[in-house]
């Protein structure tokens, strides 16, 4: 069966400070991989989505950035964190092919502070 | 991609009937509706998926119009654990097209 493992569950980092949350997937063979965030109470903001190793859509200029080094390995990183990166980011996987359905891990909880 | 709308919130109590309906005025033909069910501090879970007419599952219906304009949930004697926010999606069957983007979800809340 497949599992996506995503991690840290909680963060509390400086304002200014760098950030690395890392997914993985597991089961699975070039699954198609994305960030989401969603602030307090909001809903679902897409940040990235990756279709294949290298291979980076970004949705919402920002100052962060994705990587996917692996095939089933989605990295989400900033270099320099803000009082608005705030939030609970959430790694999804889907299989590729017609009418697939996501499967979401289960976040992380970022505060920058 | 189709933009959603959905109602805020909705409340019900134990035993009835929800039907939640989405807004999805410029879906494209290759275009399928999800919806998905989410707990705080936890990822959304699928729930149900369709095309066109009618698609019934163990815990849910999706009802989607000949036009496909709208879509909506219906859960069947909902309890409190059926408390959640619940998100509609519409995405296009392209693969090269990844771009899946959630609305702002309907916040259902189940009294006893």
């Amino acid at each position: 069966s497949q599992t996506i493992h995503q991690w840290p569950a909680t963060l509390v980092q400086p304002v200014g400070s760098p950030l690395s949350l890392e997914c993985t997937v597991e089961g699975t063979s070039n699954p198609n991989l994305y960030w989401y965030r969603q602030a307090a109470g909001r809903g679902l903001q897409l940040l990235f989505y990756s279709v294949g190793i290298g291979q980076i859509s970004s949705e919402v200029p920002q100052n962060l950035s994705a990587s996917r080094p692996q095939d089933r390995q989605f990295i989400l990183s900033s270099k320099k964190l803000l009082l608005s990166d705030s939030g609970f980011y959430l790694c999804a996987w889907e299989r590729q092919g017609l009418n697939e359905k996501l499967f979401f891990g289960s976040g992380t909880q970022l505060s920058v502070l | 991609l189709a933009k959603t709308t959905q109602p805020i919130s909705m409340d019900s109590y134990e035993g009835q009937e929800v039907n939640i309906t989405c807004s999805h005025n410029n879906i494209a033909t290759n275009d399928y509706i999800t919806w998905y069910q989410q707990f705080p501090s936890q990822g959304p879970r699928f729930i149900i998926q369709g095309y066109k007419t009618k698609v019934t599952n163990e815990v849910a219906s999706l009802f989607i119009p000949a036009d496909r304009k709208s879509s909506t949930l219906s859960l069947p004697r909902v309890s409190l654990s059926d408390t959640a926010v619940y998100y509609c999606l519409v995405g296009d069957m392209d693969t090269g097209r990844r771009a899946l983007t959630f609305g702002s979800g309907t916040r259902l809340q189940v009294q006893p």
